[in-house]
């Protein structure tokens, strides 16, 4: 079975600075889909970054960008200029190829200060 | 508002009693997904719909556990005689049929507590 982990429970930054949140996941699978979900206080989650793992260029979106290293199963997410309005809890996902449900890890709490 | 609506989105219950979640995805989303949430963890999948299909049920989703979409459209996640473990986020996402990397899109979840 996939697993996701999140080594970082919790994560503060300074606003305006630069912060990378770790994610490593372990499969056997070849074609998968990865994915950020931010999840701020008493709000829904919603899809920050998704990455397809067919593709070697890193996805980016704005002041997000991933560093994608499928060989080593890895799949971080840096957020460039923080804002007060990135604090959240953010979530690495995983999708197999052929599945639909998202495989979550255990999330890490980005505190930005400011 | 056209995302994902939720329904309650706080219950409290005493141990033994019956609650019924409802989930209203997006429209033109076929496919719905039930996940759970407990506190200090991430999302873990419960099940899924396609249409009205129920495709694929977790582990997680004992006996006591049922959840139906009957004409595709709302989903009702039922838990039978509560226990205090079933506290927790229930959450309902939904997603539209022919994107390579399917995106879900999450309601806000239903919050429930079990005494």
């Amino acid at each position: 079975a996939q697993t996701v982990t999140q080594s970082q429970p919790e994560m503060s930054v300074q606003e305006a600075e630069t912060v990378t949140l770790s994610c490593t996941y372990d499969t056997s699978e070849s074609d998968y889909y990865l994915f950020w979900y931010k999840q701020p206080p008493s709000r829904q989650m919603i899809l920050v970054i998704r990455q397809e793992a067919y593709k070697q260029q890193n996805a980016t979106e704005n002041r997000f960008s991933v560093n994608f290293q499928k060989a080593a199963k890895s799949f971080s997410l840096k957020i460039s200029d923080s804002q007060l309005g990135d604090a959240a809890m953010y979530f690495c996902a995983y999708r197999g190829q052929g599945a639909q449900k998202l495989v979550f890890g255990q999330g890490t709490r980005l505190t930005i200060n400011p | 508002d056209t995302g994902v609506s939720q329904n309650p989105r706080h219950k409290i219950t005493k141990r033994g009693q019956n609650v019924t979640f409802r989930c209203d995805p997006i429209s033109e989303h076929n496919r719905l997904y039930w996940y759970r949430q407990t506190l200090g963890q991430g999302p873990e999948f419960l099940t899924y719909f396609q249409n009205e299909a129920q495709l694929e049920k977790s582990r997680l989703l004992s006996d006591r556990f049922s959840a139906e979409r009957p004409k595709g459209s709302f989903s009702t996640l039922e838990i039978q005689r509560t226990e205090q473990g079933d506290s927790a986020m229930y959450l309902c996402a939904s997603s539209l049929p022919g994107q390579s990397y399917n995106e879900q899109f999450f309601g806000p979840g239903t919050r429930l507590t079990v005494l």
